[in-house]
C-alpha cells in the first residue's frame, strides 16, 4: 500500500513569490491535514479536511495561505506571497475518520522550503 | 491551551542501554496520546498510540506508558540500537478538538555503536 506522496520534496524561491505543494494521501482516507514544522520543533497543524470540507483552518494565515481539497483526495497548499518566515517543512498527512480517539495519522515525507 | 514538553531535548547513549524518554501535557482531558518516530528529512511515523482508558502500551521493544491524572507519559526503549537514532515525538489531541494534535519538541536520541 503506497503512503503519503508528497511533492516537491524540496523548493527554494525568492520572497514575494508563490509556492504551491501538492499531497496525495493514503487511498480510503478521507481526512488530510497539513502541518508546518520549524526546525527543532513539533509539527503545527494548519488545516484539516474531512472530505472536501476544511473543518479547521484556525491556524491557517489566510492572508497568504490557501489550500484546497478537490473531489476528497489530493490536496494542494499554496502561499502567495511567500515571506522568508515561511522557510520551514510542510507536512501532509491522512487517517481515517473513526471513533474518535482511535485515529493514528500517516505522514508523507514532507516538503522543505526555503525563502531566500 | 494544550502545551506538551519533552525532555530531554538531546540524547546519547551507548548501544545496547535502556532509556526513558518523558513526555509531559498540561490539560489531561485526552482520548488518547501518541509516540512518533522522525527520521532527518523524512515525515512521522507512528510508533504508539494509547488511548485515555488504557495505561500502556507495547511494540516490540518499546513500552509506553500514560498516566493521564499527573499528565505524563514515557517512552521506553530497550536495549537501543544504532538504528534506534531519530528523533522521539509524542503528541495529544488539543483543547477542544479531539482529532488536532499537539506535538512537543521532541527528543532527538543517539545511540553509539
Amino acid at each position: 500500500e503506497a503512503g503519503v506522496v508528497q511533492s516537491p520534496r524540496y523548493k527554494i524561491i525568492e520572497k514575494k513569490q508563490p509556492v504551491a505543494f501538492w499531497c496525495n494521501p493514503i487511498s480510503g482516507h478521507n481526512t488530510l491535514y497539513w502541518y508546518l514544522q520549524n526546525l527543532g520543533q513539533g509539527p503545527e497543524l494548519l488545516i484539516r479536511y474531512e472530505n472536501e470540507e476544511a473543518v479547521d483552518d484556525s491556524q491557517l494565515p489566510k492572508d497568504r495561505f490557501s489550500a484546497e481539497r478537490l473531489k476528497g483526495v489530493d490536496s494542494t497548499l499554496k502561499i502567495q506571497p511567500a515571506e522568508l518566515g515561511d522557510s520551514a517543512v510542510y507536512l501532509c498527512a491522512s487517517s481515517t475518520t473513526g471513533q474518535v480517539g482511535t485515529d493514528t495519522q500517516y505522514f508523507g515525507p514532507g516538503t522543505r522550503l526555503t525563502v531566500l | 491551551k494544550q502545551e506538551v514538553t519533552q525532555i530531554p531535548a538531546a540524547l546519547s547513549v551507548p548501544e545496547g542501554e535502556n532509556l526513558v524518554l518523558n513526555c509531559s501535557f498540561t490539560d489531561s482531558a485526552i482520548y488518547n496520546l501518541q509516540w512518533f518516530r522522525q527520521d532527518p528529512g523524512k515525515g512521522l511515523t507512528s510508533l504508539l498510540l494509547i488511548q485515555s482508558s488504557q495505561r500502556e502500551q507495547t511494540s516490540g521493544r518499546l513500552n509506553a506508558s500514560l498516566d493521564k491524572s499527573s499528565g505524563r507519559s514515557t517512552l521506553y526503549i530497550a536495549a537501543s540500537q544504532p538504528g534506534d537514532s531519530a528523533t522521539y515525538l509524542c503528541a495529544v489531541p488539543s483543547s477542544g478538538s479531539a482529532r488536532q494534535l499537539t506535538f512537543g519538541s521532541g527528543t532527538q536520541l543517539t545511540v553509539l555503536p
